[in-house]
């Protein structure tokens, strides 16, 4: 099946751009998600890409797909100390039309 | 509009007893999901319900988890003899259709004594 992998961890000052990267494993993969979850709350939907996409762009959030090297990323402008959460990257695989999570990164900014 | 509700939003319970766990989707979400996140883990893929077809239980840990959805909406994930380590936070979500973003419900925190 698939498998989604992300960092743990990443630490950032208040007003500098985040970079949170994924790796998935199934290329037929056609919907790709990052979800964001704060403290004692369900996940909320970021921002998707369609495999077919190289990049979104949606206010602070960018997004990069990079179908060859199936990697996928998250970039935060401008950090504010409420980005502070854990960040999940999901990859709805086409072979089993299912939504596969990855472990979550935590991000953490300092004012 | 209502997003996904999950109820009780807390739950405590003795190692063995059953515990049954609601999902209330959004009005006209064909597609509802189960997830479980332990502590330091990712989500954990339980069961997935798509329309009038047979459900993928793929996830289902152990045969002491079933889950049912009765007329397509409401869902309900029954855990039996509930061990230690079902401890866990049991996150729903539905989707419009299996294509489309999951919608997650604030789960429910399972606490197993």
């Amino acid at each position: 099946g698939e498998d989604v992998e992300q960092s743990l961890f990443l630490s950032v000052r208040e007003g500098d751009s985040s970079v949170i990267n994924c790796t998935y494993t199934d290329s037929s993969s056609t919907y790709l998600y990052w979800y964001k979850q704060e403290p004692g709350a369900g996940l909320q939907l970021l921002t998707y890409i369609f495999s077919n996409m190289d990049m979104k762009q949606d206010q602070r959030l960018t997004v990069l797909l990079n179908k060859k090297d199936k990697h996928l990323s998250l970039r935060i402008a401008d950090t504010q100390t409420g980005d502070s959460a854990i960040y999940f990257c999901a990859a709805l695989s086409g072979g089993y039309q299912k939504v596969t999570f990855g472990i979550g990164t935590k991000l953490q900014v300092i004012p | 509009g209502a997003g996904v509700s999950q109820s009780p939003s807390n739950k405590v319970t003795e190692k063995g007893k059953d515990v049954e766990l609601r999902c209330d989707p959004i009005s006209g979400h064909t597609a509802l999901y189960w997830y479980r996140q332990s502590l330091g883990q990712g989500l954990e893929f339980l069961i997935y319900f798509q329309g009038n077809s047979a459900p993928d239980k793929s996830g289902l840990p152990s045969d002491r988890f079933s889950a049912e959805r009765t007329g397509g909406s409401v869902s309900t994930l029954t855990i039996q003899r509930t061990q230690q380590e079902d401890s866990a936070v049991y996150l729903c979500a539905s989707s419009l259709s299996r294509v489309e973003p999951l919608h997650f419900g604030n789960g429910t925190r399972l606490t197993v004594t």
